[in-house]
C-alpha cells in the first residue's frame, strides 16, 4: 500500500512531441504529488507537485493531471526536446509537510532530435 | 528554489574504512533531512530521517550501527557509513524541505575497493 507503481519504465518520443508519463497508487493518506527530474549521476531536481484537491496543473511545457477517485496521476511534457532526455521520477508524500516521500520506479525519457 | 549541497560529490575508499558524507542546506534552515540510496538505474529509496538534535529514524533494514547519522545543525547533517565493504558501494543522496517541495543534494558516488 506504500507503492507508487510508474510507468512506462521507458520511453523515446521525437522531437515537438508530448511525452506522457503515468503513475499510480493504492494509500488514500498520500497527500502531495512531486514529479522529479534526474539526469546521470545528479541528484533529482524538483520539477513540478500537486495537492489532489487539484485536478491539473501546469508550468511551462510540464503539466500534473491528477485523478483522485483512480488515484493516478500523469506528467505531461509538451514539445518534447532533446534535453529534456532524463530520468522522471513520480513521488507521494503521506505526512503533509514533512517532505518525506516514497518514490516511483522511475521512466527513462529518450527524446530524438 | 532552495539549495541542498553536498559533499564529496565522489569518494573511492577501501574496504573496512569509514566514509563521511555531508549535506548541507545553504539559504535555509532544515529541522529535518532525508538520506536516500540509489543504485544504478534504480529509484530513491529512503534510509533514514536525519533530526537535528536528536536521533536518526531508520527506515526497516537500514542497519543503524553501519550508517551513522549525525543533524548537529540547522544547516549541516552527516552520513557515516562505517566499515564500508564493497556491498555499501553506491549513490547516495540526501534532500531537505523547504516551501513547495523536498530538494536534492548532487549525490555522492561511493565506491569500495
Amino acid at each position: 500500500q506504500q507503492q507508487v507503481k510508474q510507468s512506462p519504465q521507458s520511453l523515446i518520443v521525437q522531437k515537438g512531441g508530448i511525452s506522457i508519463i503515468n503513475c499510480a497508487y493504492e494509500n488514500t493518506a498520500f497527500d502531495y504529488f512531486p514529479w522529479y527530474q534526474q539526469f546521470p549521476g545528479k541528484g533529482p531536481a524538483l520539477l513540478i507537485a500537486i495537492r489532489p484537491d487539484v485536478s491539473e496543473k501546469k508550468e511551462g511545457r510540464f503539466t500534473i493531471s491528477f485523478n483522485k477517485s483512480a488515484k493516478q496521476f500523469s506528467l505531461h511534457i509538451m514539445d518534447s526536446q532533446p534535453g529534456d532526455s532524463a530520468t522522471y521520477f513520480c513521488a507521494a508524500s503521506y505526512t503533509s509537510g514533512t517532505y518525506k516521500y516514497i518514490f516511483g520506479t522511475g521512466t527513462r525519457l529518450k527524446v530524438l532530435a | 528554489g532552495a539549495v541542498v549541497s553536498q559533499h564529496p560529490s565522489r569518494v573511492i575508499c577501501k574496504s573496512g574504512t569509514s566514509v563521511k558524507i555531508e549535506c548541507r542546506s545553504l539559504d535555509f534552515q532544515a529541522t529535518t533531512m532525508f538520506w536516500y540510496r540509489q543504485f544504478p538505474k534504480q529509484s530513491l529509496m529512503l534510509m533514514a530521517t536525519s533530526n537535528e538534535g536528536s536521533k536518526a529514524t531508520y527506515e526497516q533494514g537500514v542497519e543503524k550501527d553501519k550508517f551513522l547519522i549525525n543533524h548537529a545543525s540547522l544547516t549541516l547533517s552527516t552520513l557515516t557509513v562505517t566499515s564500508a565493504h564493497p556491498e555499501d558501494s553506491s549513490f547516495y543522496i540526501c534532500s531537505a524541505g523547504q516551501g513547495w517541495g523536498a530538494f536534492f543534494g548532487q549525490g555522492t558516488r561511493l565506491t569500495v575497493v
